[in-house]
């Protein structure tokens, strides 16, 4: 597509329910990053896959946070047991390469989580 | 480990007038530099990039400016308009293949 598209773009769910998250990313691009941003913060990287290897999981903050790319396309983050602290907005980017020195993400425009 | 700041959490401009956004890095291995603005509820954009092989890089409007010496980066952004009211983030890529994301800093822009 033109754009890195996010769905839901609000969600509002009961503490310890499961949600999923989808991002469908610009056709052609390699990498997808998932970012986290807390009202008021900066962003928080949590995952991102480069083609065919294996994803770089390190900004995951607890197991009940898990993604998957399937295909080399469309992305699910997928946060179990949900908690209050899981409220933000999700932020999904996908660009040419993640090679060092490469290139600027273009973004989704989120996915608004709210637990209650 | 990597961080990213910046100086200014809120900076109010006048219409017309020059705005200037600060931002400090503390990753000395990092190559690449980008500005990106986030308007209320929308993802963040790109704005401009820059290399660490430059100094200084130009856009429309914009000018990033890279010291390499003493790891800052700022934005210029010329004849600010009410449309350049949103927060900027600065953010670079190190030896991890991904962007580090400072915290933000809110322009305001007074018509």
């Amino acid at each position: 597509g033109a754009g890195v598209s996010q769905s839901p773009s609000n969600k509002v769910t009961e503490k310890g329910k499961d949600v999923e998250l989808r991002c469908d990313p610009i056709s052609g691009h390699t990498a997808l990053y998932w970012y986290r941003q807390s009202l008021g913060q900066g962003l928080e990287f949590l995952i991102y896959f480069q083609g065919n290897s294996a994803p770089d999981k390190s900004g995951l903050p607890s197991d009940r946070f898990s993604a998957e790319r399937t295909g080399g396309s469309v992305s699910t983050l997928t946060i179990q047991r949900t908690q209050q602290e899981d409220s933000a907005v999700y932020l999904c980017a996908s660009s040419l390469s993640s090679r060092q020195g490469g290139y600027g993400y273009t973004f989704g425009s989120g996915t608004r989580l709210t637990v209650v | 480990g990597e961080s990213v700041g910046l100086h200014l959490p809120t900076l109010s401009v006048q219409e017309g007038d020059n705005s200037i956004i600060n931002c400090a890095y503390s990753n000395s291995a990092s190559d690449y530099f980008i500005w990106y603005k986030q308007e209320s509820g929308k993802g963040p954009q790109f704005i401009i990039d820059i290399r660490s092989n430059m100094d200084k890089r130009q856009g429309q409007r914009v000018t990033v400016l890279l010291n390499k010496t003493v790891k800052h980066l700022s934005l210029q952004i010329a004849a600010t308009q009410p449309g350049d009211s949103a927060v900027y983030f600065c953010a670079e890529t190190g030896g991890n293949n991904r962007l580090a994301f400072g915290k933000g800093n809110q322009v305001v822009v007074i018509p």
